[in-house]
């Protein structure tokens, strides 16, 4: 049993380049989250999947974009990379929105040059 | 926006003493209470949670208490021990946001 399961975990990219941080999850979790997390700042969200064909802006949706491709995955595109998007990315899962715990990814360690 | 206050920022103890955290929540309709665990360069980890319907809730060393009058919950950690060094978060689950973290570093 997987869990939730980030690719990659590491990645350098120029300032401008575009690129889609994959996320997939094997709960059946109805729900799914993008968080960005940076030193001092705690967790950030970014965009979040209430439910399969929805996605909603969360505190820092700038620059970003979403796709829940179907039940099991989410992924979250930079479509031209900036240094303030520096961070590292967390996927997480829960069995709805609200009142459950997460199940998050391993991370992804994003550095724009 | 931050819609959980989170304190200490950081909290240093000798191993064996209790460790308290505390956050303050605003939204009154907040019904489930979420505590997460991060090690060092690794993800976030749920270790305890509790609901709106009962004031605590204990597994092994660590309890988590909710006042929901005063919309305060706490998370203890009693006999600490070196492994229980790491980052811990409350959450808020109907902003989906979290705390800024208390760094916790037990002292041999």
């Amino acid at each position: 049993n997987a869990g939730v399961t980030q690719t990659p975990k590491f990645q350098v990219l120029k300032t401008g380049q575009s690129m889609t941080l994959q996320c997939a999850q094997d709960m059946n979790h109805n729900s799914m989250y993008w968080y960005r997390q940076d030193p001092g700042m705690g967790l950030r969200l970014i965009y979040y999947s209430a439910s399969e064909g929805t996605t909603d802006k969360g505190e820092v949706p700038n620059g970003y974009n979403v796709s829940r491709l179907n039940k099991r995955e989410f992924s979250l595109r930079l479509e031209s990379a900036a240094p303030s998007q520096t961070s590292v990315y967390f996927c997480a899962s829960s069995e709805r929105e609200g009142s459950y715990g997460y199940t998050f990814g391993s991370g992804t360690r994003l550095t724009v040059v | 926006g931050e819609n959980v206050e989170q304190h200490p920022s950081t909290l240093s103890v000798q191993e064996g003493d209790s460790a308290v955290i505390k956050c303050t929540y605003s939204d009154s309709a907040s019904n489930y209470f979420p505590w997460y665990k991060q090690e060092l360069g690794k993800r976030p980890q749920l270790i305890i949670d509790i609901r709106s319907n009962v004031g605590e809730k204990k597994d092994q060393r660590i309890a988590v208490t909710l006042n929901k009058t005063a919309k305060h919950f706490s998370l203890h950690i009693t006999e600490t021990q070196p492994e229980d060094s790491a980052v811990y978060f409350c959450g808020q689950t109907m902003e989906l946001s979290f705390g800024a973290g208390t760094t916790v570093t037990v002292r041999a």
